[in-house]
């Protein structure tokens, strides 16, 4: 158990579906991240929030949209992806967002997108 | 960008065998991190690697750090079944201080 739980742990959707991913953490942490991790990439860093506000868009494509509506909840809110967008989303949490804190990652949202 | 490059890419061993996996980049590292990803799960943190010269052991797992801090090992003496998983290395990001970039990856797979 790492402290970060995130739901659904599987999902298939169409390509003009809407649905959410969320993401959980006991920890008492101040920062979370959503990461992407594909098959052919190396693991790739979408959104990062510090205190409830978003600090970082690594150029993520507006049909994924973060929300954080609190410091242990974080949601991916995916609407008219494409199938190149399967892949393993993973939220990640840190004590304060700075470089040397441990990521403690949840087991991820294996997406298929037909 | 830093890219940072592992290598082998895949390894497959029978159990009590010992391997040695590598993470090099053309850029100096300020630390490097080494993370383990079991099969649907996350990736965990084994370990921070800070000065040049460093070595840190973990049980059966040793993690190296160059010299010039442009590369790092993981040998894993007598691997067992349960170190079966997705070896990954982590830095920051060249442009900026405080996100983590991941290496390409180098799946092992322990037969028993």
């Amino acid at each position: 158990e790492t402290g970060v739980t995130q739901t659904p742990r599987h999902l298939v959707m169409g390509m003009t579906n809407k649905k959410s991913l969320k993401c959980e953490q006991h920890l008492g942490h101040n920062a979370m991240y959503w990461y992407k991790q594909s098959a052919k990439k190396p693991l790739e860093l979408m959104f990062v929030y510090n205190f409830k506000e978003q600090t970082e868009n690594n150029s993520v494509p507006s049909r994924f949209s973060p929300e954080c509506p609190n410091s242990s909840h974080l949601f991916l809110h995916l609407h008219t992806l494409q199938p190149e967008d399967s892949a393993l989303y993973l939220c990640a949490s840190s004590q304060e967002g700075r470089w040397g804190e441990k990521l403690f990652f949840g087991s991820g949202t294996q997406l298929s997108v037909l | 960008t830093q890219l940072l490059e592992q290598s082998p890419q895949f390894l497959s061993i029978q159990e009590g065998e010992n391997l040695t996996v590598y993470c090099n980049s053309s850029s100096v590292f300020s630390s490097l991190q080494w993370y383990r990803q079991e099969p649907g799960e996350g990736p965990v943190l084994l370990v921070t690697v800070v000065t040049g010269g460093e070595v840190k052991k973990l049980k059966r797992l040793t993690f190296q750090f160059g010299d010039a801090r442009k590369d790092s090992s993981l040998h894993i003496t007598a691997a067992q079944p349960g170190d079966t998983g997705l070896y990954l290395c982590a830095t920051k990001r060249a442009y900026n201080t405080d996100k983590l970039i991941f290496g390409t990856g180098t799946r092992l797979q322990v037969f028993p």
